[in-house]
């Protein structure tokens, strides 16, 4: 199974600045058709999971454009270029190249 | 719109079983691999089960696997997950997610659903 390593898995951010997520996997996510399926999704306490970049650096429709992803092979990055309250909450990494699909730990996004 | 409604969820006794459901709308689901996600209430996700689009490919987490079945009745657009043997680490709310389709290289774990929360507790 392909592991995936988030750090930091826990980051307190002040208002207005940056923020950002790596994530690791333990084997390249490069698919047969050739995306690399490697998601980022946000989750507030009580809601389901909020998917926010799909292949990478896509935002999904309706997602701010402060946030961006980035990498290749192994390596990938969230970044949240300018925190705003609403961003709070917990933010995972996902690949869905292969199955069984698999998570990273999770990182707790909070507010200095 | 996409949908996904889950249910099935609910308080049961340790070894005992259930079903949950997850119907499907907004999409083509019969043409869409499905997933089941599982997450303890303030803990990480934990995906749990998938199937592809005509449940002629089936996976299962290890911690599942023997006692949790995948299942989809595409005339329904509905998926399933019938859960047995339950022990009380499969107390978790169980999400139902939309995943991939080949032939259009979609976008996987683009949908999720509600969720739908099992406990397992005597």
């Amino acid at each position: 199974d392909i592991v995936m390593t988030q750090t930091p898995l826990s980051s307190p951010v002040t208002l207005g600045q940056p923020a950002s997520i790596s994530c690791r996997s333990s084997q390249s996510l490069i698919h047969s058709d050739g995306n690399t399926y490697l998601s980022w999704l946000h989750q507030r306490p009580g809601q389901p999971p909020r998917p926010l970049i799909y292949k990478i650096s896509n935002r999904f429709s309706g997602v701010p454009d402060r946030f961006s992803g980035s990498g290749a092979g192994t390596d990938f990055t969230l970044t949240i270029s300018r925190v705003e309250a609403e961003d709070v909450g917990v933010y995972y990494c996902v690949q869905a190249t292969e199955f069984p699909r698999t998570f990273g730990q999770g990182t707790k996004v909070e507010i200095k | 719109e996409v949908q996904l409604l889950e249910s099935g969820g609910g308080l049961i006794q340790p070894g005992g079983s259930l079903r949950l459901s997850c119907a499907a709308s907004g999409f083509s689901f019969s043409s869409y691999a499905m997933s089941w996600v599982r997450q303890v209430p303030g803990e990480g996700l934990e995906w749990v089960s998938g199937m592809n689009y005509n449940g002629g490919r089936i996976y299962y987490a290890d911690s599942v696997k023997g006692r949790f079945t995948i299942s989809r009745d595409n005339s329904k657009n509905t998926l399933y997950l019938q859960m047995d043997n339950l022990s009380a680490e499969d107390t978790a709310i169980y999400y139902c997610v939309k995943d991939y389709n080949a032939q259009v290289r979609s976008i996987p774990l683009d949908y999720w659903g509600q969720g739908t929360l099992v406990t397992i507790s005597s």
